[in-house]
C-alpha cells in the first residue's frame, strides 16, 4: 500500500520568504509527527497531531513555524520569513497509535522521504 | 537532562565483530521502546521493538532495563550492510491517554571490511 508521502521533495527559497511543506500520512493513521533533521544531526521533534486532540506544539522552535492537519489526514507545515538556519530535512511520520495500552507495533512510525529545504 | 540520550559515536567496527549500543531515557513512566535505523540521506525505519523480557531478531538483540532506565541493542556478526545510524525511540506519556514518541539523536555505526 501507499506509504507516507511528502511534497515537495526539495525546496530552495530565499531568506524571508514563506514556505509550505505537505505531508500525506498513511490512510487510517491517527497520529502524525513532524520532525526536522539538520545535516549530521538527530531528529528534532516539531509537532504532533493525535486524532482530534489539540496538537502538541512543544517542539516548534519559534512562532514562525506553524502546522495544520485538516480532516485528520493531510498536514501542512508552514515556515514564515524563513531564515538560513531553517535549512534542514523536514520529515513527516504517521502511526496507528491512538491510545495508551495499544500493542507497541501499532506505534511504529512510518516516515515519509522528507522535504529538503535550503534557505539561501 | 534530555528525554532520550545516546552516544553519537561514531563506532567503527570490523566486519564480523559484535557491537552494542546503549540508550538512556529520563521518563520513568515510559512504556514502549524501539530501535530505528537510518541510512545516509534516507528516512528512519523501524528495526525492532524492545520488549520487557528482551527480544532477538536474527543477529539483533534488544534489552530493556527499567530499573536503570536504559535500553540496549546488540549486533552480532556485523555485516557491511549494518552501517547506518541507529536511533533509540521511547514513548513519553502526555496524559489523557495520549503518548508521544521521542527519538534519540542516534549512534552512527560504520562496519569496516
Amino acid at each position: 500500500g501507499a506509504g507516507v508521502s511528502q511534497s515537495p521533495s526539495n525546496k530552495v527559497t530565499e531568506k524571508g520568504k514563506d514556505v509550505e511543506l505537505r505531508c500525506d500520512p498513511i490512510s487510517g493513521h491517527t497520529a502524525l509527527y513532524w520532525y526536522r533533521q539538520s545535516l549530521g544531526q538527530g531528529l528534532e521533534f516539531l509537532i504532533y497531531f493525535q486524532g482530534n486532540s489539540a496538537p502538541d506544539k512543544s517542539g516548534l522552535p519559534s512562532d514562525r513555524f506553524s502546522a495544520e492537519r485538516t480532516g485528520g489526514s493531510v498536514s501542512t507545515l508552514t515556515i514564515q520569513r524563513t531564515q538560513q538556519e531553517d535549512s534542514a530535512v523536514y520529515l513527516c511520520a504517521s502511526s496507528l497509535k491512538g491510545r495508551v495500552g495499544l500493542a507497541p507495533r501499532l506505534e511504529t512510525q512510518y516516515f515519509g522521504p522528507g522535504t529538503r529545504l535550503l534557505v539561501l | 537532562r534530555k528525554e532520550v540520550e545516546q552516544d553519537p559515536g561514531p563506532f567503527n567496527v570490523p566486519e564480523g565483530a559484535t557491537v552494542a549500543f546503549n540508550c538512556t531515557y529520563s521518563n520513568s513512566a515510559s512504556q514502549s521502546f524501539f530501535w530505528y535505523r537510518q541510512d545516509c540521506r534516507k528516512e528512519p525505519k523501524l528495526l525492532m521493538s524492545v520488549y520487557s523480557s528482551g527480544n532477538e531478531d536474527g543477529r539483533f538483540t534488544a534489552q530493556l532495563n527499567r530499573a536503570s532506565q536504559y535500553i540496549s541493542l546488540l549486533i552480532r556478526d556485523s555485516k557491511l550492510s549494518d552501517s547506518a545510524t541507529y536511533l533509540c525511540v521511547v514513548n513519553a506519556p502526555l496524559g489523557f491517554g495520549n503518548e508521544k514518541l521521542t527519538f534519540g539523536t542516534g549512534t552512527r555505526l560504520t562496519i569496516i571490511p
